[in-house]
């Protein structure tokens, strides 16, 4: 079971705005940045969010993230059909590791 | 162009050793923090191990002890030793550069297929 924990699955239709939480505690979320990742199926994982809430260049900017104490979310708006993947929340912890959440399969 | 290639995954049986390899281009290893990350099938991401730049190392509760994260500066090349495999280290490992060292990782191998069996 990760530290980290996320919801397993959401959806949406397309259009619409659909949120992914990650929860975590204290020695890590509470502490330190969070990132996002989006895996499609069949590929590695792509940094979509650093450090709470910036985007890489050549991410949309339908993907926000924000953080508050020892959780973050994940929005995604005007959801489209490409934006079904797998995504991950991270950290780093305290305990000197990084923490993956479990994922959140997104349907659309 | 940054590019990180692994190589090394296999089978191989319980109790067993392998080693994985990470070339990497663009980039130096020694002047950058390096990641592996895996995948068991079907299952989520799991951070492995990390090497910083100055050499500190760290590893996840699950490997340490067994895994050992290391670089070659003149082949430019990141290594994974993994011993006393176990079957649930069974995993699609990939390497990758982690740009602050807070498991911001921009650049990322293709993978490679590690299975431990019998």
């Amino acid at each position: 079971q990760s530290v980290l924990t996320q919801s397993p699955s959401a959806s949406g239709t397309p259009g619409q705005r659909v949120t992914i939480s990650c929860s975590g505690s204290s020695s890590n979320i509470g502490k330190n940045y969070v990132y996002w990742y989006q895996q499609l199926p069949g590929t590695a994982p792509k940094l979509l969010i650093y450090r709470d809430n910036q985007r890489p260049s050549g991410v949309p900017d339908r993907f926000s993230g924000s953080k508050s104490g020892t959780s973050a979310s994940l929005a995604i708006s005007g959801l489209r059909s490409e934006d079904e993947a797998d995504y991950y929340c991270a950290a780093w912890d305290d305990s000197r590791s990084g923490l993956f959440g479990g994922g959140t399969k997104l349907t659309v | 162009e940054v590019q990180l290639v692994e190589s090394g995954g296999g089978l191989v049986q319980p109790g067993g050793s392998l080693r994985l390899s990470c070339a990497v281009s663009g980039i130096t290893v020694s002047g950058n923090y390096l990641t592996w990350v895996r995948q068991a099938p079907g299952k989520g991401l799991e951070w492995v191990s990390v090497i910083y730049s100055d050499g500190t190392t760290y590893y996840a509760a699950s490997v340490k002890g067994r895994f050992t994260i290391a670089r070659d500066i003149s082949k430019n090349t990141l290594y994974l030793q993994m011993d006393t495999l176990r079957a649930e280290d069974t995993a699609v490992y990939y390497c990758a550069r982690d740009r602050f060292g807070e498991v911001d990782l921009d650049y990322w191998g293709q993978g490679t297929l590690v299975t431990v069996s019998s």
